[in-house]
């Protein structure tokens, strides 16, 4: 079946510095792409998105960088403060599956 | 505009009880899907309820069921609680089914079978 991993379970970075996350995906009709962000204690919360038909796509201090022929997803997250120390997941969809596949997820921590 | 919100926040209960979680969406999203969050498993998917039907479902035992309101708000049942239910549910809405849209996901209803 479909599966979404992640490399690296935790990631510890220095305060100021920038992040990436990256994430494997073995669907090749997967169209669909989002990035989530969850905090102890609360549900995701959605970051950003990317359609298939893109490689890169901004947000604020955040870019999603999206390599179909290697199945590659990737999050970096510029000048990362103390706020951003969550689980960060992502997410896949296909046109022809109705549902999301979560990858395990990616523990960033943010030190001082 | 109010997100997406699920209660209760917190249950305990005992092993073959049953447990209704409940969820509202945001409004104007008709779309409700549920999923199971553990440590072990990660998210994992049960049902997608979109005009009160059942669009999918996932690999969970026939104890887990749903349904939808025609106000779009959902409820899950979990009949004969076992020991491994113990988990956050998780509720996400989306304005439909399907589709390059994201869900927006609610802060959970943490559940605990002692």
């Amino acid at each position: 079946g479909e599966s979404v991993g992640l490399h690296l379970p935790t990631l510890s970075v220095q305060e100021g510095d920038n992040s990436i996350i990256n994430c494997a995906y073995s669907n090749s009709a997967s169209d669909y792409f989002i990035w989530y962000k969850q905090e102890s204690g609360k549900g995701p919360q959605f970051i950003i998105d990317i359609r298939s038909n893109m490689d890169k796509r901004q947000g604020q201090r955040v870019t999603v960088l999206l390599n179909k022929t290697v199945k590659h997803l990737s999050l970096q997250i510029a000048a990362t403060q103390p706020g951003d120390s969550a689980v960060y997941f992502c997410a896949e969809r296909g046109y022809n599956f109705n549902k999301f596949y979560f990858g395990s997820g990616t523990k960033l921590n943010v030190k001082p | 505009k109010a997100g997406v919100t699920q209660t209760p926040r917190y249950l305990i209960k005992t092993r073959g009880q049953q447990v209704t979680l409940s969820c509202s969406p945001i409004s104007g999203h008709r779309s409700v899907s549920w999923y199971q969050q553990t440590p072990g498993q990660g998210l994992q998917f049960l049902f997608e309820y979109f005009s009160e039907t059942q669009r999918n479902k996932g690999n969970f035992p026939g104890r887990f069921s749903g349904r939808q309101f025609s106000n779009s708000r959902s409820e899950m049942n979990v009949s004969t609680l076992e020991l491994g239910d113990s988990a956050l549910y998780l509720c996400a809405s989306s304005l439909y089914a399907g589709g390059n849209q994201p869900q927006h996901f609610g802060d959970g209803t943490r559940l605990s079978i002692l």
